[in-house]
């Protein structure tokens, strides 16, 4: 029990629709990041946040987007829907802030299912 | 970021301790070495992390040799529940590495059975 958490587990939606997915990290946790998960492949990712700007992006195209808001919570936005884009969407929480001198612990949530048909 | 390979699945029997190696040739001199687990339908959940020689936690050891291009991940006396995907992560603080992005690699499918 990492104590992120994501919204919805599961979600079908249909090529050109927009899709918003949420996560809860933990409390204190001020930086979050998305991953995006195919099938038999290991995260990608895709951005992070910290204190509510961006902070590094993966290779993914604009309509892929995210917010983070004060009360620990974030979104990840996709627009126009692809069929590729057919995943499992991971967040990370982590307590230490960028700039740090070893890599961050990162709290996975248990991820949101994406199908898109 | 250093490049890593890992054995892309490996079979055990309860009991049994598991050893999972993970090369990483081109490793720079700022990268740590971190593992993670991943049980099916679960994000991934860290296990530990190195920079040099020895590292041994609760869940497992890391053995990282002097010249750090290769890692072990030990397991020792592996149950069912021991079943899941391991990564073997090679990289850099979010000081020098963008945003701290993780990098995954394909990962080995660890099978424990009775």
């Amino acid at each position: 029990e990492t104590g992120v958490t994501q919204s919805p587990t599961h979600l079908i939606k249909t090529r050109g629709q927009q899709v918003t997915l949420r996560c809860s990290s933990q409390s204190g946790h001020n930086t979050v990041s998305w991953y995006q998960q195919a099938l038999g492949q290991g995260p990608q990712f895709i951005f992070q946040y910290y204190r509510e700007e961006e902070n590094g992006r993966g290779n993914f195209p604009p309509r892929f987007s995210g917010l983070q808001f004060p009360n620990y919570s974030s979104e990840l936005n996709v627009n126009a829907l692809e069929l590729d884009d057919s995943a499992l969407y991971l967040c990370a929480s982590s307590l230490d802030p960028p700039g740090q001198t070893r890599p961050d612990t990162q709290y996975f949530g248990p991820g949101t299912r994406l199908t898109v048909l | 970021l250093a490049k890593t390979t890992q054995p892309i699945s490996m079979d055990s029997y309860e009991g049994q301790e598991v050893n999972i190696t993970c090369s990483h040739n081109n490793i720079a001199t700022n990268d740590y070495i971190t593992w993670y687990q991943q049980f099916p339908s679960q994000g991934p959940r860290f296990i530990i992390q190195g920079y040099k020689t020895k590292v041994t936690n609760e869940v497992a050891s890391l053995f990282i040799p002097a010249d750090r291009k290769s890692s072990t991940l030990s397991l020792p006396r592996v149950s069912l529940s021991d079943t899941a995907v391991y990564y073997c992560l090679v990289g850099d603080s979010s000081r020098y590495n963008q945003g701290g992005k993780l990098i995954f690699g394909q990962g080995t499918e660890l099978s424990v059975k009775p």
